[in-house]
């Protein structure tokens, strides 16, 4: 079945530290996107990728990074310099960027301790 | 500016009832829209779409939203809720350059 696959589901991380959480798509979808969902709030863009070897910023870049080095795979890596990096990581990838829906991934929960 | 606002943070309805909730978007042109559904700790679900073809729309699991331009609402609606709808619903805009606005969210109680 095609789908995404995000992975781990959850991930627990000490202060100071950089974490990567994963994406795979086996949609064949050209766009792929990294959300952040805080409760009682809409989900946030953090970084965007059109194609290959090429990625946006999104609303809340600050403090994450990614890398668009094969079609199926974006991952997000959350550095040090996230200060408030506990939150629900979704991933999604789409056909292209029109106007179609997304599928998500089932997400990783980021825990600091 | 475009944005998307769902009026409720929170519906609590009963099992057999009807459901409502309610979204309303800010544009200057005809925007496409969206509704997605969330169970907990769960990824997120398209339920319906609108691009600017029928008004009314009808998306799975029974539901179905209208988009009405004279009011700016694209509100989520099915005649009879299960125990199996309880989630949080997001209304989403997608704007001209295809990035997607997102609600806050409704969170749906169902009460048996």
């Amino acid at each position: 079945d095609g789908g995404i696959t995000q992975s781990p589901k959850y991930l627990f991380r000490k202060e100071g530290q950089n974490v990567t959480l994963s994406c795979e798509q086996n949609l064949n979808h050209d766009a792929m996107y990294w959300y952040r969902q805080d409760p009682g709030q809409g989900l946030r863009l953090i970084y965007y990728s059109q194609i290959v070897n090429d990625f946006q910023k999104g609303d809340i870049a600050e403090g994450y990074s990614v890398s668009r080095e094969k079609k199926e795979s974006f991952p997000l890596t959350v550095t040090s310099a996230q200060k408030n990096p506990t939150a629900f990581y979704l991933c999604a990838s789409s056909i292209d960027s029109g106007p179609y829906g997304y599928t998500f991934g089932s997400g990783t929960r980021l825990t600091v301790v | 500016a475009q944005s998307v606002t769902q009026l409720d943070s929170h519906v609590s309805v009963s099992e057999g009832t009807p459901v409502l909730l309610r979204c309303n978007y800010s544009s200057s042109y005809s925007p496409s829209l969206f509704w997605y559904v969330q169970h907990p700790n769960k990824g997120l679900q398209l339920l319906l779409k609108y691009t600017s073809a029928a008004t009314l729309v009808k998306g799975i699991n029974g539901f179905e939203a209208e988009f009405k331009k004279s009011e700016t609402s694209f509100h989520l609606t099915k005649p009879s809720a299960h125990m199996s709808d309880a989630a949080e619903y997001f209304c989403v805009f997608m704007d001209s350059n295809y990035q997607l606005i997102w609600g806050a969210g409704t969170k749906l109680i169902i009460k048996p």
